[in-house]
């Protein structure tokens, strides 16, 4: 079965302050790894997709970067309204198209 | 906005009752997907559907089923309800099969009493 951990669960960040998620993942063999920031109440957000080791994206002050095994979500000099959770989930080449969701990690950034 | 709705936004119920939730696809999407969250699981995937065809289920109880019709909306009902069901209820959206960027809704909050 798919099983995506993410990592730290909560991340308290002073505004300016760079970090890096990590999703780390195991699937049998990966179509897509996908991040999605999600704010509290409302669904999920679409932010990339990754499907091949070594690959990157970047929108504004974030940046997905995608190994073998895990994922990270880079914040670059974060604004207060970066504050969310930030979701990574895995689609296997599979014949079904099903995400499987990490649990999340709750990021705060404070002005 | 992503483009997908979902209705109704809140739903209060007593134990046992059923309820359906209705989900309308982006313009042009062939595929809905539902996914449950609670604040124990996390988002989990309950089954896919893709031009009105089952197309894989996830840990979806038997009390629990949906449909896709022709103009591709879709509905998922949930009976015999009972407290632990009490979640946030998503529906997502994407162009294929293969779930490339699936956009989600605002989701429906199920209340069970």
């Amino acid at each position: 079965e798919d099983q995506v951990t993410q990592s730290p669960e909560a991340l308290r960040l002073q505004e300016g302050e760079s970090s890096s998620l990590n999703c780390s993942y195991t699937v049998s063999g990966l179509r897509g790894l996908f991040w999605y920031r999600q704010d509290p109440g409302k669904g999920p957000e679409f932010l990339f997709t990754l499907y091949s080791a070594g690959e990157e994206k970047e929108k504004e002050r974030l940046k997905a970067t995608l190994t073998k095994k895990e994922s990270f979500l880079h914040i670059t000099a974060p604004k207060p309204e970066d504050s969310a959770t930030y979701l990574c989930a895995v689609q296997a080449n599979s014949n079904d198209y099903k995400l499987s969701f990490g649990a999340g990690t709750t990021v705060t950034v404070r002005a | 906005d992503s483009g997908v709705t979902q209705t109704p936004k809140h739903l209060i119920t007593a134990t046992g009752q059923r309820v359906t939730l209705r989900c309308s696809p982006r313009s042009g999407d062939l595929s809905v997907y539902w996914y449950q969250q609670s604040l124990d699981q996390g988002l989990q995937f309950l089954i896919q559907y893709y031009n009105g065809e089952e197309r894989a289920k996830g840990n979806i109880l038997e009390r629990f089923s949906a449909q896709q019709f022709p103009d591709l909306h879709s509905e998922l009902n949930l009976s015999s309800l009972e407290l632990g069901d009490s979640a946030l209820y998503f529906c997502a959206s994407s162009v294929d099969r293969g779930g490339t960027e699936a956009f989600f809704g605002q989701g429906t909050r199920l209340t069970v009493v």
